[in-house]
């Protein structure tokens, strides 16, 4: 299985503010990579697929970048609805693996 | 829009089979080159993929959980299912069932459902 490592696994952060969390395969997925935002009590949303295509409806500041083994997200100024948590998956290769997650909270 | 919405018992009990449905709608099923999957999250933890059925009725299975996962579809009735056997304690969690084309990310997901495993 491809193991999918995520840090940090948790952030605290203020309105405004540039975030960057990373994701690391533990082999080469090319481009095989999405990014999913999770609210409380919702279904995960994907929000960049392709390592760096931002899904259709995802505002600009959301960014992700990266090939083979090591990927970014960043959020370029964080907004009052950006705050949960954030998954990786690598789709490169069955079976489907997830990152831990990187949950944003207020500072 | 496809829609998914998963069904099943709320309330399992240990060593017994866990059975879920997830009925399709907005779109077939079997009419595109789909994966059908289903993917959990224990209370305050994060994703595993369980397993999905592609369109064409072929299978892949976690590993971990292959032994006792099997992943079913009925094209008459637009739904696809997941059968979990030999529950624990461990195997609580909110059941996902989600959709994604090949060499792409799942773009739609169910709303979840709350299986607890408890005598």
């Amino acid at each position: 299985d491809i193991q999918m490592t995520q840090s940090p696994s948790s952030l605290s952060a203020s309105v405004g503010d540039r975030v960057t969390i990373t994701c690391r395969a533990s082999q080469g997925i090319s481009s095989w990579l999405g990014w999913y935002q999770q609210k409380p009590e919702k279904a995960p949303k994907c929000l960049i697929y392709g390592a760096s295509t931002l899904q259709s409806g995802v505002p600009s500041r959301f960014s992700g970048s990266g090939s083979g083994t090591d990927f970014t997200l960043t959020i370029s100024s964080l907004q009052p609805e950006d705050f949960a948590t954030y998954y990786c998956q690598q789709y490169s290769t069955f079976p489907l693996t997830f990152g831990g997650g990187t949950k944003v909270e207020i500072k | 829009q496809v829609q998914l919405r998963e069904s099943g018992p709320g309330l399992v009990k240990p060593s017994e089979t866990l059975s879920l449905t997830c009925t399709v709608s907005g779109g077939s099923i079997s009419g595109s080159s789909y994966y059908w999957s289903w993917i959990r999250q224990p209370p305050g933890k994060g994703l595993e993929w369980i397993g999905n059925i592609y369109y064409s009725g072929s299978t892949h299975y976690n590993p971990s959980l292959k032994s006792r996962v099997t992943i079913s579809v009925d094209t008459s009735r637009n739904q696809f299912s997941l059968k979990l056997s030999s529950v624990t304690a461990a195997d609580g969690a909110v059941y996902y069932c989600a959709r994604r084309r090949a060499n792409q990310p799942i773009d739609s997901w169910g709303q979840g459902t709350l299986v607890t495993v408890s005598s």
